[in-house]
């Protein structure tokens, strides 16, 4: 069974331009969640899908963030203009279906995808 | 303050040895807690997952939790040097979002 995948693995931009990050989960996975690493820092969350619905986007730092999951498979996370402190690594997750409390906290995790804005 | 509390270490152990790795929470809600391992450049791996208080034994690896401590730990016995990592507490009130520490990198030295 793949894994959680992310593309790019490591993207380098300038302040001001866009980016776009894409995650794919693992087949079957209705649950899916983006996180972010800044230096030094804890890993945080920034919001979850189930299929293609935002249930939790409280993590999102702010309006130049915008991700979407179109038909509930794989999701892209951009970020539009980039800023310096938007550096960074970038985490998807996906989990089963809701089946039971076991089911619900099994998160498996991508690579990341490191982000540098210069 | 921070709602997860972790130690960043590094800690350095002999390989063999017992290693003890700590979180303190504020959060009275949490009741999920889990233990990552990262190794460098890669994505956190599950490794324990515990509902509640209470302990949970795998392998070489025992994690514990004390809700009226609001602590948790995770033991590895006969640590290897395979086990060097960093290692990130996470906990969840149950609404799928999850809080992590900062993580704590461990070296097992040969």
């Amino acid at each position: 069974e793949a894994g959680v995948t992310q593309f790019p693995s490591h993207s380098v931009i300038e302040k001001g331009q866009t980016v776009t990050l894409r995650c794919d989960p693992i087949s079957g996975h209705d649950n899916l969640y983006w996180y972010r690493r800044v230096m030094g820092k804890e890993i945080k969350f920034l919001l979850h899908f189930v299929k293609e619905s935002k249930q939790d986007e409280s993590g999102m730092p702010n309006n130049r963030f915008l991700a979407e999951r179109t038909g509930g498979t794989y999701s892209t996370l951009k970020v539009q203009p980039a800023e310096l402190e938007d550096s960074g690594v970038y985490f998807c997750a996906s989990s089963h279906p809701t089946s039971g409390r076991a089911k619900n906290y099994e998160q498996y995790f991508g690579p990341g995808t490191r982000l540098t804005v210069t | 303050q921070k709602e997860v509390e972790q130690d960043p270490g590094p800690l350095s152990v002999p390989e063999g040895a017992i290693v003890s790795l700590n979180c303190t929470y504020s959060n009275s809600a949490f009741q999920y807690f889990m233990w990552y391992r990262q190794y460098s450049r890669k994505g956190p791996e599950l490794l324990m997952y515990t509902y509640s208080s209470g302990n949970k034994e795998d392998g070489r690896f025992t994690a514990q939790v004390d809700k009226s401590s609001k602590y948790i730990s995770l033991f590895i016995r006969d640590s290897q040097p395979s086990d060097s990592a960093t290692y990130l507490c996470a906990m969840s009130a149950g609404y799928q979002k999850v809080t992590f520490g900062t993580g704590t990198k461990l070296q097992v030295i040969p």
